[in-house]
């Protein structure tokens, strides 16, 4: 089982439409979770980062986390063709040495004009 | 301000050559963090310093792989007698220290012939 595991996609949804990405870890040490975007060729850009159980709310774009169920989604509001990209799941630990972000593999988004 | 920048871009090497990275990282952020990304994967953590020390290096692949950052600002990734499955894309990121945001450079692309 990988640490953080995410649907490879690929996601496709009309313009206009919600997005909704998911993410699950198996390290119940992870406190910092963060959500990177990934255009082809493209190093990932982040694009949200979420501490504490509940919504966050950023323009477009809502992540939630629900660390008894060891979950983070994002979801995009109005998506428009330029979110079309890979989305990049990521968690990091909070204490000790280990500052690392370990990833998912990403879900590939497409949103379709 | 300028953000995290790598060099060079793209390197091509024959198979036993070495190979040297550069990162600078965003000025005055003390955390640094090499990550190697596969085709359709994920980043994967390497190593990881905190000003001049290198506190993590648990996700260097093999004793051909060195990283140094030996002033605490700009760090290389050397990697000897490269593979070809040392071909990927390898990631700098920066933070302001311990669990925080990190920010990706542009990545630089190797290939090993």
């Amino acid at each position: 089982q990988k640490e953080v595991e995410q649907n490879s996609g690929p996601l496709s949804v009309p313009e206009g439409a919600i997005a909704s990405l998911n993410c699950t870890y198996s390290d119940r040490g992870s406190q910092s979770f963060f959500w990177y975007r990934q255009y082809s060729g493209k190093s990932p850009e982040l694009i949200m980062s979420i501490y504490s159980n509940g919504d966050k709310e950023d323009g477009r774009f809502t992540a939630q986390l629900n660390k008894a169920s060891q979950y983070v989604s994002l979801l995009i509001r109005d998506s428009q063709p330029s979110d079309s990209a890979t989305y990049l799941c990521a968690v990091t630990r909070a204490s000790g040495s280990a500052r690392q972000l370990t990833f998912g593999s990403g879900t590939q988004l497409t949103v379709l004009p | 301000g300028a953000g995290v920048s790598q060099s060079p871009r793209y390197k091509v090497a024959k198979r036993g050559q070495d190979v040297a990275l550069r990162c600078d990282p965003i000025s005055g952020h003390v955390s640094l963090f090499w990550y190697q990304q596969a085709l359709g994967q994920g980043p994967e953590f390497l190593t990881y310093f905190q000003n001049e020390a290198q506190l993590d290096k648990s996700g260097l692949p093999s004793d051909r792989f060195f990283a140094e950052r030996p002033e605490g600002s700009v760090s290389t990734l050397k990697i000897q007698r490269t593979q070809q499955e040392d071909s990927a894309v390898y990631l700098c990121a920066s933070s302001w220290g311990g669990p925080n945001e990190q920010f990706f450079g542009p990545g630089t692309r190797l290939t090993v012939l």
